[in-house]
């Protein structure tokens, strides 16, 4: 089944304890998107991917990081999480042009950091 | 800074109605996606719209682009309880880049 994996779909945390969220697609897409979705504010992207060792930031991604060191996996890293990056987390793929850029979205991660 | 904006963002309609949400986008784009998220879920396509006076349909719901006007809208038909979801506009620029609205969050009561 083609899909996007996130892990873990729900963690607790405390403030500067450094976390990973993974994701992996089966799809060979080459595109990678990592969005954190909050009340009132819709999802917002933090850091994007091209291809294999091609990152790029989004609206919003201090405070994280990511790799692409393999096409189907695109971690995203928090060194010192902060209450702010409360939020629930989305990972997503697609295809690039010039087919449509339509997202295949992971189930979300929910992070709660105290 | 590209900015997204849907309207309204919250939506309370009678089943058998008909509405319209609106999404109004700042820069330049031919390319808009229609996204919906049920409660709790991730989200899933709806529409793609990849040039200007596109016009998607899928049963009750019909997408269309006016890229001059930087609008796109998402119509319901006679809506049903089972549409009741958020819905989010998206719109691609440069680089393949995303930018999503803030979400229409639609209840569709009996």
């Amino acid at each position: 089944e083609a899909q996007v994996t996130q892990n873990p779909r729900y963690l607790i945390t405390v403030t500067g304890k450094k976390l990973t969220v993974t994701c992996s697609q089966n799809m060979n897409h080459e595109y990678m998107s990592w969005y954190r979705q909050d009340p009132g504010l819709g999802l917002r992207q933090i850091y994007y991917s091209m291809n294999v060792e091609v990152t790029d930031k989004g609206d919003v991604p201090e405070g994280y990081k990511v790799s692409r060191k393999e096409k189907r996996n695109f971690p995203l890293i928090l060194e010192s999480p902060s209450p702010n990056q409360t939020s629930l987390y989305f990972c997503a793929s697609s295809f690039l042009p010039p087919g449509a850029n339509v997202l295949t979205f992971g189930a979300g991660s929910r992070l709660t950091v105290l | 800074e590209l900015k997204v904006e849907q309207n309204p963002l919250f939506l309370s309609m009678q089943e058998g109605k008909n509405y319209t949400i609106y999404c109004n986008y700042s820069t330049t784009s031919d390319r808009l996606y229609w996204y919906r998220q049920d409660p709790g879920k991730s989200l899933e396509s709806l529409f793609v719209l990849l040039s200007n006076g596109a016009v998607k349909q899928e049963g009750r719901l019909m997408a269309s682009l006016d890229t001059k006007a930087r609008l796109s809208t998402l119509h319901i038909t006679a809506a049903v309880h089972d549409l009741s979801a958020t819905y989010f506009c998206a719109v691609e620029t440069s680089g393949s880049r995303l930018t999503f609205g803030e979400g229409t969050q639609l209840t569709v009561n009996p």
